[in-house]
């Protein structure tokens, strides 16, 4: 069974400052996918970065980042220079590669992420 | 661009009563999803299906069952809505690692 664990169900920053969004994940696979998604207040889920278990660098998106730390099997979403339409909930999410767990996507909890002025 | 559309975006019915929420990608995808959103919860995953007529459950199917008669339409039934399935719904499709997300629909069961 996989599991994603979002241990901040709310975080603040200011604007123009760097945060970071922790999320600790959980499997037996070898290969596996992790993924970070923004959820505005309308609803729609956006799609910001991914990292595969086996890339060796740490993936960046412009103003995203993830700190992939395999061993202690983290995969934390920095964000660069919060503007206020960050302001959001971010959802860490992983995707296996065993019978059954390789089409599914498991999410952690959520953080909503405040961006103050 | 890609686009997954879901029938509603606000949704009240009454307990008992059978529901119908339909889901449409233009993309032709294999894959599609249903989630619910509950606070705290995150998305879990209720039904998907990799093909016409194929679907398997997710984590939380219970109370809950699927449609797909053609490649893009995935409709969630619900049989009898109860007031625990109050929820926004999630619907997705995808094609290999990138995952589309529709609008959602937020359901209230009184």
């Amino acid at each position: 069974a996989q599991k994603i664990t979002q241990t901040q169900p709310g975080m603040f920053v200011q604007e123009k400052e760097a945060v970071t969004l922790d999320c600790t994940y959980d499997t037996s696979d070898q290969s596996y996918g992790l993924f970070w998604y923004k959820q505005p207040s309308s609803g729609e889920m956006i799609f910001l970065i991914y990292q595969g278990s086996y890339d060796e660098q740490n993936a960046t998106e412009g103003r995203y980042s993830l700190n992939f730390q395999k061993a202690r099997k983290s995969a934390n979403l920095v964000i660069s220079a919060s503007q206020l339409g960050d302001s959001a909930m971010y959802f860490c999410a992983m995707r296996g590669s065993s019978s059954g767990s390789a089409r599914q996507l498991t999410f952690g909890s959520g953080t909503q992420l405040t961006v103050l002025p | 661009d890609v686009k997954v559309t879901q029938s509603s975006r606000y949704l009240v019915k009454r307990t008992g009563e059978k529901v119908f929420l339909e889901c449409v990608q233009d993309m032709d995808h294999e894959n599609m999803f249903w989630y619910r959103q509950d606070p705290g919860l995150g998305l879990r995953l209720i039904y998907f299906s990799y093909d016409v007529k194929m679907k398997e459950k997710g984590d939380i199917p219970e109370g809950y069952s699927v449609s797909r008669e053609k490649k893009e339409r995935f409709s969630l039934i619900l049989e009898s809505a109860s007031t625990n399935q109050t929820s926004m719904y999630l619907c997705a499709s995808s094609s290999g690692r990138d995952r589309y997300f529709g609008p959602g629909t937020r359901l209230t069961v009184t």
